[in-house]
């Protein structure tokens, strides 16, 4: 079945411009992050919702940076004001429930900030 | 808090060599493991999980990991490289009240023919 999709793949703003990037997770599944990837690292926490509730933004590095998933499926990031420090690769990940299951991720949007 | 720590930032074997990736664990709750491995331009891949049942964890394309409480360790082996296995490998973290991950900070492995 498709797995976690993400768009754009690949997005390049001017600095102070305003960007969204979507995520599209897997069908049924309740679940939903998003983490920040910074070259050569590892991937960092953002926010987590349960179905159309963010339970959790506690990785959001400030208040330019707003997810929301008003229908429980689709997730919008939107960054404002984007800095060249939010260049970095955002990665989406969706699982079927909480607790332990196994979160899928999807390829990533690369945002480059000029 | 949770946190991983990958000893290694890049290891380098030969085809056919064993493969030894490690990774130690702090967690306050009882910690549910991951390894994930990531291939260039591509998404994130679950290689395998522990969530405290067996210690042995078998994942795919033949790795396999331990988990050793009394070491707080978390090692991802695999018998015989093959060049295919050339990537990021990172060790994750999870626990608490949902599956916020934590990652370690990525072990690149190598393959030489």
């Amino acid at each position: 079945g498709a797995g976690v999709s993400q768009s754009p793949r690949y997005k390049v703003a001017k600095r102070g411009q305003d960007v969204a990037l979507r995520c599209d997770p897997i069908s049924g599944h309740v679940s939903l992050f998003w983490y920040q990837q910074a070259l050569g690292q590892g991937p960092e926490f953002l926010t987590y919702f349960q179905n159309e509730a963010q339970l959790d933004k506690s990785g959001l590095p400030s208040d330019r940076f707003f997810a929301e998933r008003p229908e429980g499926s689709v997730s919008t990031l939107k960054i404002q004001r984007t800095q060249q420090e939010d260049s970095a690769v955002y990665l989406c990940a969706s699982s079927l429930e909480t607790n332990t299951d196994t979160q899928y991720f999807g390829p990533g949007t690369r945002l480059t900030v000029l | 808090a949770q946190s991983v720590t990958q000893l290694d930032s890049h290891v380098s074997v030969s085809e056919g060599t064993p493969v030894l990736l490690r990774c130690n664990y702090s967690s306050s709750y009882s910690p549910s493991l991951f390894w994930y491995v990531q291939h260039p331009n591509k998404g994130l891949q679950l290689l395998l999980k522990y969530t405290s049942a067996a210690t042995l964890v078998k994942g795919i394309n033949g790795f396999e990991a331990e988990f050793k409480k009394s070491e707080t360790s978390f090692h991802l082996t695999k018998p015989s490289a093959h060049m295919s296995d050339a990537a990021e490998y990172f060790c994750v973290v999870s626990g608490g009240g949902f599956q916020k991950l934590v990652f370690g900070t990525g072990t690149r492995l190598l393959v030489s023919p």
